[in-house]
This record gives C-alpha cells, sequence and structure tokens, in this order.
C-alpha cells in the first residue's frame, strides 16, 4: 500500500459525459501528479501541483482539468469524454519537487463507451 | 525533452534465472526511479536511484549518472517477478517525471 488512494477504481460511462477522479496524497506529501496510461501511449504525463500550485503541466487535453484543494487532495476532471479517453489514469505524490520520490496509486480505469 | 530508453523490450526467464534491465537517459537528472507494474496494473516503487547502487532482496540497482544509464538486476527470479518494469526521470529542466516504455518480464515456472 503507498498511502496514495484513488477514487474511484473502475468507471465506465459513455461518450459526450464527464467524470472527476478524486486522488488522496500520502500523508505530508505536498506535490501531486496525474498519469494517463493507454494501451497505445505508455505512461503520459498530465499535470501536477505543488500545495495547491500548479506547478507543470504536460500533454492534458484541453477537456481536460485539475485542481489541488487546500487539504491537498486533488481532483481530475474528463469532459467531453471521448473512446480514446478510456485509460488508467494514475495519481502519484511525493514531499518534495523537483527530486522527490513518486508514490502512486493503484489507479483509477475508465472506460468509454 | 528528455529521452528515456529501456532494453530489451521483452524478456522470457525460467524461474530461477537472473536477467539485467537497462535505461539509457539523454540528460541529466534530478531523480531515477525504477518501478514494477504486475498483472493487476498497480505500479510498484522498486528503487529511488538518482545515482550509485542499492539492494532489496533478491533486486539491485545501479545508476550511473555521468554516463546516463541505470541498470536494474533480479537475481533467482521468480513467477511473481512477472509484469512491466519502468524506468522513470525526472530532468533538472522541465521537473516532471518521464517514462521509459519498458520492459515486459515474463517468468515461467
Amino acid at each position: 500500500d503507498s498511502g496514495v488512494t484513488q477514487t474511484p477504481k473502475h468507471l465506465i460511462t459513455a461518450t459526450g459525459q464527464r467524470v472527476t477522479l478524486r486522488c488522496s496524497p500520502r500523508s505530508g506529501d505536498l506535490s501531486v501528479y496525474w498519469y494517463q496510461q493507454s494501451l497505445d501511449q505508455g505512461l503520459q504525463f498530465l499535470i501536477q501541483y505543488y500545495n495547491g500550485e500548479e506547478r507543470a503541466k504536460g500533454n492534458i487535453l484541453e477537456r481536460f482539468s485539475a485542481q489541488q484543494f487546500p487539504d491537498l487532495h486533488s481532483e481530475l476532471n474528463l469532459s467531453s469524454l471521448e473512446l480514446g479517453d478510456s485509460a488508467l489514469y494514475f495519481c502519484a505524490s511525493s514531499v518534495v519537487h523537483p527530486g522527490g520520490e513518486l508514490f502512486f496509486g493503484e489507479g483509477s480505469r475508465l472506460t468509454v463507451l | 525533452g528528455i529521452q528515456v530508453e529501456q532494453s530489451p523490450p521483452d524478456l522470457i526467464l525460467q524461474e530461477g534465472a537472473n536477467s539485467t534491465l537497462r535505461c539509457n537517459f539523454s540528460d541529466s537528472v534530478n531523480n531515477l526511479q525504477w518501478f514494477h507494474q504486475n498483472p493487476w496494473g498497480q505500479l510498484i516503487n522498486l528503487f529511488y536511484i538518482p545515482s550509485g547502487t542499492k539492494q532489496n532482496g533478491r533486486l539491485s540497482a545501479t545508476t550511473v549518472a555521468t554516463e546516463r544509464y541505470s541498470l536494474l538486476y533480479i537475481s533467482s527470479s521468480q513467477t511473481t517477478d512477472s509484469g512491466v518494469y519502468f524506468c522513470a526521470v525526472e530532468d533538472t529542466g522541465f521537473q516532471k517525471l518521464v517514462f521509459g516504455t519498458g520492459t515486459r518480464l515474463l517468468v515461467s515456472p
């Protein structure tokens, strides 16, 4: 158990819908990261927050947004879902950034039908 | 951005065999980690090793930062070692952890 909690673990929805994925970092970790793992793309960095502020952005689509709340949990919002958004979405956290060791949650598996 | 290459892409071993997985990266790094993704999709931390050598049971890792590579050694492999092994590096410029494409390991009994 990494100490990073992600909900839901599985989610099935239809094209055009909107979903929210939630992440609670390890106790004491200030940085939260979101990654997408799809079959043909490997693990892709989406976005990173440190103590509530956005610090780095990857290839995150405009239909996707995220935030980190004062209690340090984070949410990733995915809207106007397409079939290609089906993937495993991971959250990770670390104490420090840059250079900190990342610990990953178990992921949220999203299936868009 | 930084490039991360892992080799071999696929590896099949008999139980009890040893193996070496390699990770090459193209630039200076703040952080290098090895992960094991098990068949259920979980990403398990193996090593945080921006430089030097570490050992944990049957696994060990060495990173030579000046030559931009890292090695993961698996000794006396077991079927539970099967899965995908990822190397991930954090480049000093963009400060994000970039994953390699992984080495898929299958250990047969």
